[in-house]
């Protein structure tokens, strides 16, 4: 079956610590994008990607880093600089020629402390 | 620039009720958009998608939502809800520029037997 994977479903770190996040798609998708999640407040948009070896900051990209070496994988680090890490991280693929739908993968809950 | 908001954060509703979630967006350029569902600690789930066709589209779990351009509306109806439809429910447009989405903050529906 095709879809994304994101792992783990739960990270526990403590601050000052760096973390990576994984996203991995068999969808053969060329655009990834990265969402932080907090409650009330939608999704933000971190970073993304529409092809491989390029990306681009979305809305709230400080504290948080990416690389896009292949076309499957787009993880995202979350760096000590990010003054409030702990949220709901979701990664998304879109194809080239339906660009606006978006496929969710199932998220990773970071926390902390 | 582009914007989406959902009116509630917070909708309950009896079993077998109707349930109307509203969304009204802003757009520069001509919308597409989308009605996202989440589960707790899931991502997301396309429910269906207005891509300038028809204006009444039909998506998955009984759900339909109406393109209304004069109202700049898309709200999401179900005509009688289930138990299962008990979730966070996202409206999103896409960006002017770049392969991007807006998301609305989000409305949680609770559902009484």
């Amino acid at each position: 079956d095709g879809g994304i994977t994101q792992s783990p479903k739960y990270l526990f770190r403590k601050e000052g610590q760096n973390v990576t996040l994984s996203c991995e798609q068999n969808l053969n998708h060329d655009a990834m994008y990265w969402y932080r999640q907090d409650p009330g407040q939608g999704l933000r948009l971190i970073y993304y990607s529409q092809i491989v070896n390029d990306f681009q900051k979305g809305d709230i990209a400080e504290g948080y880093s990416v690389s896009r070496e292949k076309k499957e994988s787009f993880p995202l680090t979350v760096t000590s600089a990010q003054k409030n890490p702990t949220a709901f991280y979701l990664c998304a693929s879109s194809a080239s020629d339906s660009p606006y739908e978006q496929y969710f993968g199932p998220g990773t809950r970071l926390t902390v402390t | 620039a582009q914007s989406v908001t959902q009116l509630g954060s917070h909708v309950s509703v009896s079993e077998g009720a109707l349930v109307l979630l509203r969304c009204n967006y802003s757009s520069s350029v001509p919308p597409y958009l989308f009605w996202y569902v989440q589960y707790p600690n899931q991502g997301l789930q396309l429910l269906l998608k207005y891509t300038s066709a028809a204006t009444l589209v039909k998506g998955i779990n009984g759900f339909e939502a109406e393109f209304k351009k004069s109202e700049t509306s898309f709200h999401l109806t179900k005509p009688s809800a289930h138990m299962s439809d008990a979730a966070e429910y996202f409206c999103a447009v896409n960006k002017a520029a770049g392969n991007k989405l807006t998301f609305g903050g989000g409305t949680r529906v609770l559902v009484k037997p």
